[in-house]
């Protein structure tokens, strides 16, 4: 079946340092991938998405490219900030979905220290 | 326009009780999916299911949990006979029919006593 493997955590940075959460995935077809942010104590909110192969999605200074070849959809940001602190998940949708139904990886917690 | 509504955001149940929880999914969004994250792991999928219809429940526990999205009102997840196990943040999404992105409710953490 369909599986996401993200990097364990916690990742912890200092501000301004470069972000990488890994994320890996197997599917069958085309599925479309997706990076959610989850703050304390909060619901899960949509960070960015790659419908393709190719793909780069990006929001608030994060990008993620859809990478067929690796099956890979690696989040990246340049310079992270405290408010940046959080648990990242990587999912992805299924090309054979009626819905979305989205298959999550186990979550990344970042914590960034000023 | 309100996001997904989810209530109550805290629960809390007796062994054996029942627990029943609540999801209100944007305007004009017909289709809802409940997801279950255990401590420290990611979300795991339980049901969908658009107006009336159980659409996929594959991830749904064979006993005890049942879903329903009635013509009118909120979509429910009824938990009977509540275990210490069962304890859990529930989320709720929901998306258009022809939406690629689900959003997500704040959830619903039940604690099992």
């Amino acid at each position: 079946g369909d599986s996401v493997t993200q990097m364990e955590g916690p990742v912890t940075l200092s501000e301004e340092a470069f972000l990488t959460i890994n994320c890996t995935y197997t599917a069958t077809g085309y599925p479309s991938l997706f990076w959610y942010v989850q703050y304390p104590g909060e619901g899960l909110q949509l960070l960015l998405k790659a419908t393709k192969a190719d793909d780069k999605g990006s929001n608030k200074g994060f990008e993620a490219t859809y990478r067929k070849e690796t099956t890979s959809f690696h989040l990246e940001k340049g310079s992270v900030q405290v408010s940046d602190s959080a648990v990242y998940f990587c999912a992805l949708s299924a090309e054979a979905n009626a819905g979305n139904m989205l298959t999550f990886g186990g979550g990344t917690r970042l914590m960034v220290k000023p | 326009n309100a996001g997904v509504m989810q209530n109550p955001r805290h629960l809390v149940r007796r062994r054996g009780q029942e627990a029943r929880l609540r999801c209100s999914p944007m305007k004009g969004h017909s289709h809802v999916y409940w997801y279950r994250q255990l401590p420290e792991e990611g979300l795991k999928f339980m049901v969908y299911l658009q107006k009336e219809n159980i659409i996929d429940e594959s991830g749904m526990p064979k006993e005890r949990f049942s879903a329903e999205f009635p013509k009118e009102g909120p979509s429910i997840l009824r938990i009977q006979q509540v275990v210490r196990g069962d304890s859990a943040a529930y989320f709720c999404a929901s998306s258009s029919w022809t939406g690629t992105e689900a959003f997500f409710g704040q959830g619903t953490r039940l604690t099992v006593v």
